[in-house]
């Protein structure tokens, strides 16, 4: 498809099991953001991607969370150890910036992880 | 810092009725952009309107219209001619000048149409 893809939809992880969390962009797309979105609030973001360098992780909330994009294109959002706090949708977003006007970014369905 | 506050938590409009729903932020970039999107129950985001700092006009996208009030603060948006696919959570958000593209969120409003 021609829009933001992410997998799995839905995720169950034991507690302090490792989870991989895969996001496809749109062809093209220069920018990739991540963001978590708790039951009830807005998204909050984790971390920003300009082809394969993280220009931003500053939300990233712990080091067991960690983010790639190692060919400016696919990214993977990994969480280590899981614990019940990070149950969340987890959002990608895409977008052209910099390339062409300002424009807004385009989001996946999510990834929908509980984790028990 | 950049602040979203969306006081509305849930709202409901007769069909085919207009609707408004808040937001005020709160930024000390001098350029900045406002942005709605729309989150059905299936999760996606998906975008509604944009409204930039220094644009002269309100922005408008078919039935949404952005009322923006800058020495307010605010960017209200409203949906005419409410149609019950409109059913679904609304976030605010905004994002500053620069090369940090992040979005900061409001926590969003629950609108439900009624037949």
């Amino acid at each position: 498809g021609a829009g933001v893809s992410q997998s799995p939809r839905y995720k169950v992880a034991k507690r302090g099991q490792d989870v991989a969390l895969r996001c496809d962009p749109i062809s093209g797309h220069v920018s990739l953001f991540w963001y978590q979105q708790a039951l009830g609030q807005g998204p909050e973001f984790l971390t920003y991607f300009q082809n394969e360098a993280q220009l931003d992780k500053s939300g990233l909330p712990s080091d067991r969370f960690f983010a790639e994009r190692p060919e400016g294109s696919v990214s993977t959002l990994k969480i280590q150890r899981t614990q019940q706090e990070d149950s969340a949708v987890y959002l990608c977003a895409s977008s052209p910036f910099p390339k062409g006007a300002n424009t807004e970014a385009f989001f996946g369905q999510g990834t929908r992880l509980t984790v028990v | 810092a950049q602040k979203i506050t969306q006081t509305q938590p849930g709202m409901f409009v007769q069909e085919k009725e207009a609707v408004t729903l808040d937001c005020t932020y709160d930024t000390s970039d001098p350029s900045y952009g406002l942005f709605w999107y729309k989150q059905p129950s299936s999760g996606e985001m998906i975008f509604l309107i944009y409204q930039g700092s220094y644009d002269q006009q309100n922005a408008t996208e078919g039935r949404y219209s952005l009322n923006f009030q800058k020495a307010r603060k605010s960017a209200n948006l409203v949906i005419s001619a409410s149609q019950l696919g409109d059913s679904a959570m609304y976030f605010c958000a905004t994002r500053g000048a620069g090369n940090n593209r992040k979005l900061i969120w409001g926590l969003g409003t629950s609108l439900a149409v009624n037949p």
